[in-house]
């Protein structure tokens, strides 16, 4: 069974400066989509980025960008120029390229906790 | 284009009742999946509708049950509330939840039981 670790149960940085947020996983599959959503205090769940694992391009969405390293099964989460409303959750999540049965699903991490300094 | 909507947002009840939430899921979207928050375990995947069959459940003793009507809306049902079903549940929804669909999420539904 595939498995997803967050080991950062926290995490501060000033604003205007860079974090990575780390994120572990565990899977026998050679394909695979990795993601890291946002949780506000709102509770909604926001998709931040979206790594496919047959991609070796690292994904980028403005700033934010993934450190994908398929072999050492890991993908971080790096945050340039923070900004106060970054502060939230950020959960690692995974999901099987497969769509039969019990593949059809999220596994998670358990979450970092980001903190924002001004 | 509306989000995905969860109702209630909140909500109290007391051991042993019953509770239904409901989610309505983005328009043209016909998958709907659950999932279960909370502090200890984090998200736990419920069950998963498409065309008002589910498709996958998981690991939730038959107290939890869902359904999916023909217009992709969906509920869930928790009977014989125990304590340890506090929690945070969120719905999400996607075009037809296969693998490379963007997944999008309701705000949840907290549910506190007394």
């Amino acid at each position: 069974a595939q498995t997803v670790t967050q080991s950062q149960p926290e995490m501060s940085v000033q604003e205007a400066e860079t974090v990575t947020l780390s994120c572990t996983y565990d899977t026998s599959e050679s394909d695979y989509y990795l993601f890291w959503y946002k949780q506000p205090p709102s509770r909604q769940m926001i998709l931040v980025i979206r790594q496919e694992a047959y991609k070796q391009q690292n994904a980028t969405e403005n700033r934010f960008s993934v450190n994908f390293q398929k072999a050492a099964k890991s993908f971080s989460l790096k945050i340039s120029d923070s900004q106060l409303g970054d502060a939230a959750m950020y959960f690692c999540a995974y999901r099987s390229i497969l769509n039969a049965g019990n593949n059809r699903k999220l596994i998670w991490g358990l979450g970092t906790s980001l903190a924002v300094n001004p | 284009k509306a989000g995905v909507t969860q109702t209630p947002r909140y909500l109290i009840k007391t051991r042993g009742q019953q509770v239904t939430l409901s989610c309505s899921p983005i328009s043209g979207h016909r998958s709907v999946s659950w999932y279960q928050q909370t502090p200890g375990q984090g998200l736990q995947f419920l069950f998963e509708y498409f065309s008002e069959t589910q498709r996958n459940k998981g690991n939730f003793p038959g107290r939890f049950s869902g359904r999916q009507f023909s217009n992709s809306r969906s509920e869930m049902n928790v009977s014989t509330l125990e304590l340890g079903d506090s929690a945070l549940y969120l719905c999400a929804s996607s075009l037809d939840g296969t693998s490379g669909n963007t997944i999008y999420f309701g705000e949840g539904s907290w549910l506190t039981v007394v």
